[in-house]
């Protein structure tokens, strides 16, 4: 069975300062993990993905993730948030051969303040 | 790349007609296409899948004959709701994953229903 947690239903940070949303994950297989951004009223853009490459994985917009195995997660990181950044983030969560089943976070919801 | 389109992106419509919503992979083909349906201020909730010239699997607790699905062709699939009332308004947003296994579900940008 897999899970993902998303530990903040909310983060605020000022702009320019660092941001870091954190997911932690179960899965009794090699999973597969995304983080998606969703404006107000629009679809889920995809920032990154991690399919058993490289375990720091950099995405669109200056964010990168880590999957750390030993500690089941998948944190969000971006070193300067710009005002742009605030929207909801979710983590998700699927086989890494099989992406048709995704396991949606119940969301983070990031606010950046000036 | 990597384009999903939806189509529309708003829709207002009274108690008991239909509603046909679109949704097209611009750049890719797509053998499978999913419909997704979220509530205000909550994650998103799969309805059904849709592969490419077969019938669509609905997950439990979704009427199929409320919400039906056709996936004509490898480039658009279409939600039809039927005989709308208001407890379907809600978010609908789509997504299409490319045919090569393992690639990622790529989003549109949602259609917002709302039924009076």
């Amino acid at each position: 069975a897999q899970s993902v947690t998303q530990l903040d239903s909310h983060v605020s940070v000022s702009e320019g300062t660092p941001v870091l949303l954190r997911c932690n994950y179960s899965s009794s297989y090699s999973p597969s993990l995304f983080w998606y951004v969703q404006h107000p009223n629009k679809g889920l853009q995809l920032l990154l993905k991690y399919t058993s490459a490289a375990t720091l994985v950099k995405g669109i917009n200056g964010f990168e993730a880590e999957f750390k195995k030993s500690e089941t997660s998948f944190h969000l990181t971006k070193p300067s948030a710009h005002m742009s950044d605030a929207a909801e983030y979710f983590c998700v969560v699927s086989l890494s051969y099989n992406t048709d089943k995704l396991i949606f976070g119940t969301g983070t919801r990031l606010q950046v303040f000036p | 790349g990597a384009v999903v389109s939806q189509h529309p992106s708003w829709v207002i419509c009274k108690s008991g007609t239909s509603v046909k919503i679109e949704c097209r992979s611009l750049d890719f083909q797509a053998t499978t296409m999913f419909w997704y349906r979220q509530f205000p201020k909550q994650s998103l909730m799969l309805m059904a899948t849709s592969n490419e010239g077969s019938k669509a699997t609905y997950e439990q607790g979704v009427e199929k004959d409320k919400f039906l699905i056709n996936h004509a062709s490898l480039t658009l699939s279409t939600l039809t709701v039927t005989s709308a009332h208001p407890e379907d308004s809600s978010f609908y947003i789509c997504s299409a994953r490319d045919r090569i296994e393992g690639q990622p579900q790529h989003f549109g940008d949602g259609t917002r229903l709302s039924i009076l």
